[in-house]
């Protein structure tokens, strides 16, 4: 099966930069998926990682270890719009297994 | 392209009643997955379907149940329904599923179970 573990909760200021980290233990690995929530929406995608190292995208990156099971993601310049859930979650056997989420709040 | 729909958006029921909940995915993708939503369990998988097949189920009674059509759409039902069932219900639809498919998901539909 699969266990991931995110942070539930984070805060940060306009302007900062956030890493939210992901853990996870996983009986076979094929990638890893970050996704965005608005509260009261779907999930977006974010990012998909695969191979270790950092991958970036604009305002957002996302790194991954395959060795140590374990990613982040690196909101940086943060903007009020960015207050969301933000979730990792890693497929296996046509599904995907997500953390529990973790809620950024955005400050001015 | 249109993105994944799923209606309704929004219902209300009554404990023992059941739901027909709606999914069509995004045009040319053939893999449609269901997952429950609630503040505490997180995202829950409930099943997924490739070509009218399921090839996954999550752990759910028996309760649950859903197919897919030929055009790739596809619908779930619960009956008995139960207070817990209460959920944000979503859809998410990607090209034949697996791995490193990205999951693209619709709107949901917010089931009250009262």
């Amino acid at each position: 099966g699969q266990n991931i573990d995110q942070p539930t909760e984070m805060t940060a200021t306009e302007g900062a930069i956030v890493q939210i980290n992901c853990t996870y233990q996983t009986s076979g690995f094929n990638g890893l998926f970050w996704y965005q929530q608005h509260a009261g929406e779907a999930p977006t995608f974010l990012s998909y990682n695969v191979l270790d190292g950092l991958e970036e995208k604009g305002r957002f990156s996302s790194f991954l270890s395959r060795s140590k099971g374990y990613s982040y993601l690196l909101l940086k310049e943060l903007q009020m719009k960015d207050s969301a859930s933000y979730l990792c979650a890693v497929p296996n056997d046509y599904k995907l297994s997500f953390g529990a989420g973790t809620t950024v709040t955005v400050r001015a | 392209k249109a993105g994944v729909t799923q209606t309704p958006r929004y219902l209300i029921k009554t404990r023992g009643q059941q739901v027909t909940l709606s999914c069509s995915p995004i045009s040319g993708h053939r893999s449609v997955s269901w997952y429950q939503q609630t503040p505490g369990q997180g995202l829950q998988f409930l099943f997924e379907y490739f070509s009218e097949t399921q090839r996954n189920k999550g752990n759910f009674p028996g309760r649950f149940s859903g197919r897919q059509f030929s055009n790739s759409r596809s619908e779930m039902n619960v009956s008995t329904l139960e207070l817990g069932d209460s959920a944000l219900y979503l859809c998410a639809s990607s090209l034949a599923g697996g791995g490193a498919e990205t999951q693209y998901f619709g709107p949901g539909t917010r089931l009250l179970v009262l």
